[in-house]
């Protein structure tokens, strides 16, 4: 079975553009949540989506947003890029939203923004 | 905002030795987490422990959980230079959030 999957790998990007980033779930998976990671900030909570709802959001300004599609693919989207947005970006899925469940991450997303 | 806050940071210790990290977290939880991250990859989960449970183990791997004190250790044992990474706790967060991370401990097992 295929894990988790996000794509770019990289990603280098300038002040003020707009980016896209793509998560693939394990198959039959339908929670996704979006974690930011920098090394001064630790992993910050962006938002959970499952079965195309957001249900849960963290602390990170209206630029930040996402959503999930019906075969729970989700895509993130940064925008008006700001230079304290270059982070690795994380998905993670699970079978429910339920929190006594482990995550499966992906890779994540690298997005340098110069 | 965070709710676990690992300790120490930073740990460096010769291969075949123990190796001992802790987590403190605020508020009451349902679950608590390890995972495990090798440098710019995704985390891997190691265990879980749920609130009613005090100690629990995997193959080399021991957590205890202490909810009066609101505080979990991961202990490795016999580590290998492999386990060179960070460890992360995580719980079931506050504020409807879903899990939320501590800072990590970065562990370096020396060959």
């Amino acid at each position: 079975k295929a894990g988790v999957t996000q794509t770019p790998r990289y990603l280098i990007k300038t002040r003020g553009q707009q980016v896209t980033l793509s998560c693939s779930p394990i198959s039959g998976h339908r929670s996704v949540s979006w974690y930011q990671q920098t090394p001064g900030q630790g992993l910050q909570f962006l938002f959970e989506y499952f079965s195309e709802t957001q249900r849960n959001k963290g602390n990170f300004p209206g630029r930040f947003s996402g959503r999930q599609f019906s075969n729970s693919r989700s895509e993130m989207n940064v925008s008006t890029l700001e230079l304290g947005d270059s982070a690795l970006y994380l998905c993670a899925s699970s079978w429910t939203d339920l929190t006594n469940e482990k995550l499966f991450f992906g890779s994540g997303t690298q997005l340098s923004v110069l | 905002s965070q709710q676990g806050e690992e300790d120490p940071q930073a740990l460096s210790i010769q291969e075949g030795e123990n190796a001992t990290m802790n987590c403190s977290y605020k508020t009451s939880i349902n679950n608590l987490q390890w995972y495990r991250q090798n440098s710019g990859r995704g985390l891997v989960h190691l265990i879980l422990i749920r609130s009613n449970e005090r100690e629990k183990h995997s193959g080399r791997l021991r957590v205890t959980l202490d909810t009066s004190k609101k505080s979990s250790s991961l202990l490795i044992t016999a580590s290998r230079a492999a386990d060179t990474a960070s460890y992360f706790c995580a719980t079931d967060g506050t504020g409807g959030f879903k899990t939320i991370f501590g800072a990590g401990t970065r562990l370096f097992v020396k060959a």
